[in-house]
């Protein structure tokens, strides 16, 4: 396992279009969790799963952003109706227990979307 | 509200010129408080996590230190290779896996 694997890695769409991204994470991690980021700005938290149960949600997340994570494997994030401000960087990570002080969580690379 | 904020936003040093980084936060409780670095293009990288005041880690160059207020990361005789993004984030006390990042320092360092 050689970490958390997102894809794909860039997508470009239309606005108004659904995209969905996929996070596969560290195979022995419970713990899943998306992120935000925009240019210049640190991530920002949307939601996490705890095997496959959805435990927090933020409130950027609207009704258009939908997380499944079936089975407690991999998850995925869909936008639907996207719109210009959804561009940004979308990343996954994560963890054994909330955070393990020796690692932290684990993020992904990314999935960067721009949306046209 | 629970709030990051970290400065310098930039950070120019010369090979060899140590400096350090700050990050202030305010939080209803601390279940710990957390250093990333970021490369371009690529997810943070864990460097360390803090739980207590007075607590101090070390990796390589780099040290982190946590105060009640404030965590600041020091920067030894850096090198190239450590140009990226610093991150610094916070967990709050309530039963959450939620971490809050701040906005970054992005540090340059020439040779």
């Amino acid at each position: 396992d050689t970490g958390v694997s997102q894809d794909p890695r860039h997508k470009i769409t239309k606005r108004g279009q659904n995209v969905t991204f996929r996070c596969d994470p560290i195979s022995e991690h419970n713990r899943l969790y998306w992120y935000r980021q925009t240019l210049g700005q640190g991530p920002e938290f949307l939601t996490y799963f705890q095997n496959e149960a959805q435990l927090e949600k933020s409130r950027l997340l609207s009704d258009r952003f939908s997380a499944e994570r079936p089975k407690g494997s991999f998850s995925t994030l869909e936008i639907q109706r996207t719109e210009q401000g959804d561009s940004a960087m979308y990343l996954c990570a994560s963890s054994q227990g909330f955070l393990d002080s020796n690692y932290g969580y684990t993020f992904g690379s990314g999935t960067r979307l721009t949306v046209v | 509200e629970d709030q990051v904020t970290q400065s310098p936003e930039a950070l120019r040093l010369q090979e060899g010129e140590s400096s350090s980084l700050n990050c202030s936060y305010t939080v209803s409780g601390l279940r710990g408080l957390f250093w990333y670095r970021q490369d371009p293009g690529k997810g943070p990288e864990f460097l360390f996590t803090l739980y207590s005041a007075g607590e101090e880690k070390e990796k390589e160059r780099l040290k982190a230190t946590l105060t009640k207020k404030e965590s600041f990361l020091h920067i030894t005789a850096p090198k190239p290779e450590d140009s990226a993004t610093y991150l610094c984030a916070v967990r709050p006390s309530s039963n959450t896996g939620k971490l809050i990042f701040g906005q970054g320092t992005t540090l340059q360092v020439k040779p």
